[in-house]
């Protein structure tokens, strides 16, 4: 166990929906981050929270947003989906802004109908 | 811009085989990380190894090795008498501290051992 959970592991859903991926990062780190790995598009970087701000954006559609709460949990969420948008998504944390003692959490399959 | 470049897309060996995943990186920072990633069949990221771009001492962890060679961009990992748990989508990667922290990755190496 990573220390980094993801929720839900698996998720069918159907185009046009919208759908909630949660992450919860390993005890004391403050950074999460959310990647996507398409067969496509390889692993991706999304974007970046760090202490409930955002500190970086990566390649992320405008359907896709996420947020992180006080708790330091994190949402990423993706609406209008695609069928392109099937993919696993990871979520990472860290405690600081750097890549140092960066964690994966086992990842959320999504699979778009 | 960074990349990652992972030219082999499949290697297949028998067991007991040594086998090198090549792994060649651009960036302009002075300072940068690298890392190597597993990522078997049940799907997540397992953490191998991370290197500083100011460390380029070898590293040596049972049967894995990590070659880093600035002068040519390269980190290349090698594992020794290969065995099937070894099989698995092995990723390199690259974090600048300019970069926000964010990884980049490689396409990745599908390593397939046989017996």
């Amino acid at each position: 166990d990573s220390g980094v959970t993801q929720t839900p592991k698996h998720l069918i859903t159907a185009t046009g929906q919208r759908v909630t991926l949660r992450c919860s990062p390993r005890s004391g780190d403050l950074s999460v981050y959310w990647y996507q790995q398409s067969l496509d598009q390889g692993l991706q970087f999304l974007i970046q929270y760090y202490n409930g701000e955002e500190r970086a954006k990566g390649n992320i559609l405008e359907r896709f947003s996420a947020q992180q709460f006080p708790d330091l949990h994190s949402e990423l969420n993706l609406s209008s989906l695609e069928l392109g948008d099937s993919a696993l998504y990871f979520c990472a944390s860290s405690s600081g802004q750097g890549a140092f003692g960066y964690t994966f959490g086992s990842g959320t399959r999504l699979t778009v109908v | 811009a960074q990349k990652v470049t992972q030219a082999q897309t499949e290697i297949s060996v028998v067991e007991k085989e040594d086998v090198t995943l090549d792994c060649v990186y651009e960036t302009r920072d002075t300072t940068y990380y690298l890392f190597w990633y597993k990522q078997p069949p049940s799907g997540e990221l397992v953490f191998l190894i991370r290197r500083n771009s100011f460390d380029e001492q070898n590293e040596i962890s049972g049967r894995y090795s990590w070659n880093f060679q600035k002068s040519t961009s390269s980190f290349n990992f090698t594992i020794t008498a290969s065995q099937v748990v070894d099989s698995a989508v092995y990723f390199c990667a690259l974090s600048e501290t300019g970069g926000g922290n964010k990884l980049t990755f490689g396409t990745g190496t599908q390593l397939k051992v046989e017996l």
